[in-house]
């Protein structure tokens, strides 16, 4: 069974730094995707970043609102990939979900599976 | 123009056939594939369609999905109750190296 677990979701000050996680299993982890994906209280999804696969050399790739102050990594080893945030703002606050991004015969298929989200509150 | 808009809502009744559009640039749906994606009240979104009109095992064939130069369609036939939810599409934008979502169309069955 797919699963993605994501964590890390805490309230921080503006200007302040945190770390989110996202566990993965039930699937070949190297081969596909990941994507994290905010949503602020009361709006749609928003972007936030790409971690490809191994095919793709794990590029990544961010959304502009976060790009220079987020930072996505991921672990093989541990299926897990890492989104650290840093200079938080008070509109970086949202639900973070990560979602595969399922890879088949070399086509990108979209977010098949999503996890139940983390929440992060950037406030004084 | 690197920005995916959708309507805010549409409404119909059980039964009807409702029609939900995705207008972007041709830097995003003119370029690349569209994602649809239905979202319930505290859940997190799901897909319905993949590369344009593709449906993932699971969604019912009431649901398709369509893409036409820069814009884009999720219809739904005989419309139901629990067909009741946000809908968003979604594409990547060469410009921006990024995806892009639409606003959502929140979707209520009268």
């Amino acid at each position: 069974e797919v699963q993605l677990v994501e964590s890390g979701g805490a309230l921080v000050q503006p200007g302040g730094s945190l770390r989110l996680s996202c566990a993965t299993s039930g699937f070949t982890f190297s081969d596909h995707y990941i994507d994290w994906v905010r949503q602020a209280p009361g709006k749609g999804p928003e972007w936030v970043g790409r971690s490809r696969n191994r095919a793709n050399s794990y590029s990544t790739d961010y959304a502009t609102s976060v790009k220079g102050r987020f930072i996505l990594s991921r672990d093989d080893s541990e299926s897990s990939v890492y989104l650290q945030m840093n200079s938080l703002k008070t509109e970086d606050t949202a639900v973070y979900f990560c979602a595969r991004g399922y890879c088949a015969s070399g086509a990108y298929q979209g977010l098949d599976y999503w996890g139940q989200g983390t929440l992060v509150t950037v406030s004084s | 123009q690197s920005v995916v808009t959708q309507p805010p809502s549409a409404s119909g009744t059980p039964g009807q056939r409702v029609t939900i559009s995705c207008s972007g640039g041709s830097s995003n749906i003119g370029r690349n594939n569209v994602y649809w994606f239905q979202q319930f009240p505290g859940t997190a979104p799901k897909l319905l369609f993949y590369a344009n009109n593709q449906r993932p095992s699971g969604v019912p064939d009431r649901f398709s999905g369509s893409k036409s130069g820069t814009s884009a369609s999720l219809a739904i036939s005989g419309l139901r109750s629990e067909d009741e939810a946000d809908y968003y599409c979604a594409a990547w934008d060469d410009s921006l190296s990024a995806v892009l979502f639409g606003g959502g169309t929140k979707l209520t069955v009268l």
